[in-house]
C-alpha cells in the first residue's frame, strides 16, 4: 500500500476484555515497530519486528501483551485482560532498513480505549 | 536508558518568525536522529533524519542540526506559517538501534 495502514482507527471495549490490533505496513518494508502514545506524551517504544521475528520486544509493559508476524508483513498487537491504564493510541511504524539505519513511517494509530 | 527532552513544551509565535526547537538525549552514542510532526489526531509524518556521521539535513524551510558530542539536535524553521501548527517530535535512535527513543514534544502555534 502506500502508507501504513491501521485497523481499527477507534476500539472501546470493557476491562476485561481482549483486543487485536492491526498492522499493515508499506509493502517491501522489513522493519515493523509498535509505539503506544499517551495524551501529551511522546511516543513510547513497545516492540520491534525485523522480518518475521521479534528483535527486541524489551518496551512491552507485561505478558498481557503480545504481538506477531507471522508472514513478515501484517503484524497483530494482541492485548489480554485489558486495563484502563492500557488506554492509549497504539502506533506502528515500517522502514525499508532495520538496525542502525532507516526513516521510519507512521501509520495514523488504533485509539483504544478501556472503559 | 537513552533520554530524550524536548524544550519548550510549547511555543506561539506570529506568523513570519522564524524559530528554533530544542531536543537533548542522555547518551551520545545514537545512530540517528528524527524529526517529526504530529497533527492532532494524527499520526507522525517524518521531516527530517539526521544520520550520526551528518551535522545537519535540509528540507525546504526546515533545518536541522546535531552535535553528538553535547547530545543536542535543534529544528530551525524559517518564516513560519500558521500551517506549521503542530507537535514536532524528536527521536534518537537507541544504542541497539532497534528503537527510536522519543521526546515528549513541543507543540507550536503559529498565529496570522
Amino acid at each position: 500500500g502506500a502508507g501504513v495502514s491501521q485497523t481499527p482507527s477507534n476500539k472501546v471495549t470493557e476491562k476485561g476484555k481482549y483486543v487485536e490490533l492491526r498492522c499493515d505496513p508499506i509493502s517491501g518494508h522489513t522493519a515493523l515497530y509498535w509505539y503506544r502514545q499517551s495524551l501529551g506524551q511522546g511516543p513510547e517504544f513497545l516492540i520491534y519486528f525485523q522480518g518475521t521475528g521479534a528483535a527486541d520486544d524489551s518496551g512491552l509493559p507485561n505478558d498481557r501483551f503480545f504481538a506477531v508476524r507471522p508472514e513478515g508483513s501484517v503484524s497483530t498487537l494482541k492485548i489480554q485482560r485489558t486495563e484502563r491504564g492500557d488506554s492509549a493510541v497504539y502506533l506502528c511504524a515500517s522502514s525499508l532498513k532495520g538496525l542502525n539505519t532507516g526513516e521510519l513511517f507512521f501509520g495514523e494509530g488504533s485509539r483504544l480505549t478501556v472503559l | 536508558k537513552q533520554e530524550v527532552t524536548q524544550i519548550p513544551a510549547a511555543l506561539s509565535v506570529p506568523e513570519g518568525e522564524n524559530l528554533v526547537l530544542n531536543c537533548s538525549f542522555t547518551d551520545s552514542a545514537i545512530y540517528n536522529l528524527q524529526w517529526f510532526r504530529q497533527d492532532p489526531g494524527k499520526g507522525l509524518t517524518s521531516l527530517l533524519l539526521i544520520q550520526s556521521s551528518q551535522r545537519e539535513q535540509t528540507s525546504g524551510r526546515l533545518n536541522a542540526s546535531l552535535d553528538k558530542s553535547s547530545g543536542r539536535s535543534t529544528l530551525y524553521i524559517a518564516a513560519s506559517q500558521p500551517g506549521d501548527s503542530a507537535t514536532y517530535l524528536c527521536a534518537a535512535r537507541n544504542q541497539a538501534g532497534t528503537a527510536l527513543i522519543f521526546g515528549k514534544g513541543t507543540t507550536l502555534s503559529v498565529s496570522s
